[in-house]
Parts: structure tokens; C-alpha cells; sequence
């Protein structure tokens, strides 16, 4: 069965350190990633989306993440992370259907100021 | 924009009662999920539609009824509440049918107990 894996359920981070959240995913096929976000007390929201063209892919408040085909992976990345950033992220990847995807079980970052 | 609406926030229910979840996007978007989220686990789907008087089950649909008569709105049945379904539901929409090809837009949640 296709699935999404991220490798860190939580991470503690000081502020201004980097972050690297792993994302890996089973499905052999075309894929289209996404990393989304959901911030304390806020809906859930796309935080970068990738679907063809320059593996790496830059997402909303200095996010990016770079598409590995070989490596089945889409981590998720920042240079210097935020007190703000602090939310719950989650990886998911397309499945051969076109209405559903699949969803990793998301990382808690828990940014100290 | 409201965006997506859920109601309500929170419930809680005896085992064997049953609710319905509501959902609404003022959006005028096809496509509209329903998802829960346990710990641990990801979101998964629960039931879809792409678009009024269409929907279909997803990967857990055991337990749960949806109807779509209009485009804004997606209600989640649950006919007769189970300990199991204790979880937090999300509803979703997005412009596209083909739910890869787009972002989604997800509610605040509702947090369902059940005892």
C-alpha cells in the first residue's frame, strides 16, 4: 500500500536554527507533493506544492523543499526558523487517484525563543 | 471569503447517538472532503465529492454517510456514534475536481467525542 512517512513526529528547535523535516514516499508513479502547515488555533493551509519542473520549490514565510525522485523524497526545509514557525506540518503525495491523497502522520515543531 | 466553515467545534457523544457534521464553502469549489485525524496518523479520507449529487467513499467510510445537494454545502452523517470515531474531522474543498492538481482548503475542525 502507498504511503507517506515523516521521520520526526516532534522536533524542538532555539530560534534562528535550521530545520530539515523528512518526508518519504512509497507510490512509484508520477507524483505531486505538498507540505502544509497548521498553525496553533489555525485551519490547516498550504505551506508549498510541487508538481513538475525545478525540484526545488519555494514555499510562503521562506520555506522551501527539494524534490529527490531517486531518494522517494520531499523534505522540507528553512535556513533560520522562528518562534512563529511553531505548528504541526504535514507531507502529502498523490496516489494514482485523482481524488485522494495520501498523508504523512505530520511533525510537531516546537520552535523555543 | 468566509472560506470553509465547520460546526460545531466540539461534541461530545453517547455511544449509539447520531450527528450530523456540517460544512460549507462559499467558494464555489467542486471538489469537498471530509477527513479525521487521529494520533499519530495522518489525515485520511473519509468520503468525497466532486460536485452536486456526487460523492463517493474514500479510505475509512465505514460509518459515515455524506450527502451533496449543493455546491456549498457537505454534511457528515454519523448513524450511530462509536468509541472509534472518536477524532478530529476536517472538511476540505478545492477548486479542482482532480484534487492533486490544486491546493485544498481545509475548516477549523471539529473535535468529536465519543463515550
Amino acid at each position: 500500500a502507498q504511503s507517506v512517512s515523516q521521520h520526526n513526529h516532534h522536533v524542538i528547535l532555539s530560534e534562528a536554527a535550521s530545520l530539515e523535516l523528512g518526508c518519504n514516499y512509497s507510490y512509484g508513479g508520477t507524483v505531486n507533493l505538498f507540505w502544509y502547515v497548521q498553525y496553533p488555533g489555525q485551519h490547516l493551509q498550504l505551506l508549498l506544492k510541487y508538481f513538475s519542473g525545478d525540484p526545488l520549490v519555494k514555499g510562503i514565510k521562506g520555506f522551501e523543499a527539494e524534490f529527490i525522485k531517486s531518494k522517494f523524497s520531499f523534505n522540507l526545509r528553512k535556513p533560520s526558523v522562528q518562534w512563529s514557525d511553531t505548528a504541526e506540518y504535514f507531507c502529502a503525495v498523490s496516489s494514482g487517484s485523482n481524488y485522494q491523497l495520501i498523508w504523512g502522520a505530520g511533525t510537531k515543531l516546537i520552535i523555543k525563543p | 471569503n468566509a472560506g470553509v466553515t465547520q460546526t460545531p467545534k466540539f461534541q461530545v457523544l453517547k455511544t449509539g447517538q447520531s450527528m450530523t457534521l456540517q460544512c460549507a464553502q462559499d467558494m464555489n469549489h467542486e471538489y469537498m472532503s471530509w477527513y479525521r485525524q487521529d494520533p499519530g496518523m495522518g489525515l485520511r479520507l473519509i468520503h468525497y465529492s466532486v460536485g452536486a449529487g456526487i460523492t463517493d467513499q474514500g479510505e475509512v467510510p465505514n460509518g459515515y454517510n455524506v450527502s451533496r445537494s449543493t455546491t456549498e454545502d457537505f454534511p457528515l452523517r454519523l448513524l450511530s456514534a462509536a468509541p472509534s470515531q472518536t477524532s478530529v474531522y476536517f472538511c476540505a474543498s478545492s477548486p479542482a475536481r482532480d484534487v492533486k492538481a490544486d491546493t485544498q482548503y481545509f475548516g477549523p475542525g471539529t473535535r468529536l467525542t465519543v463515550l
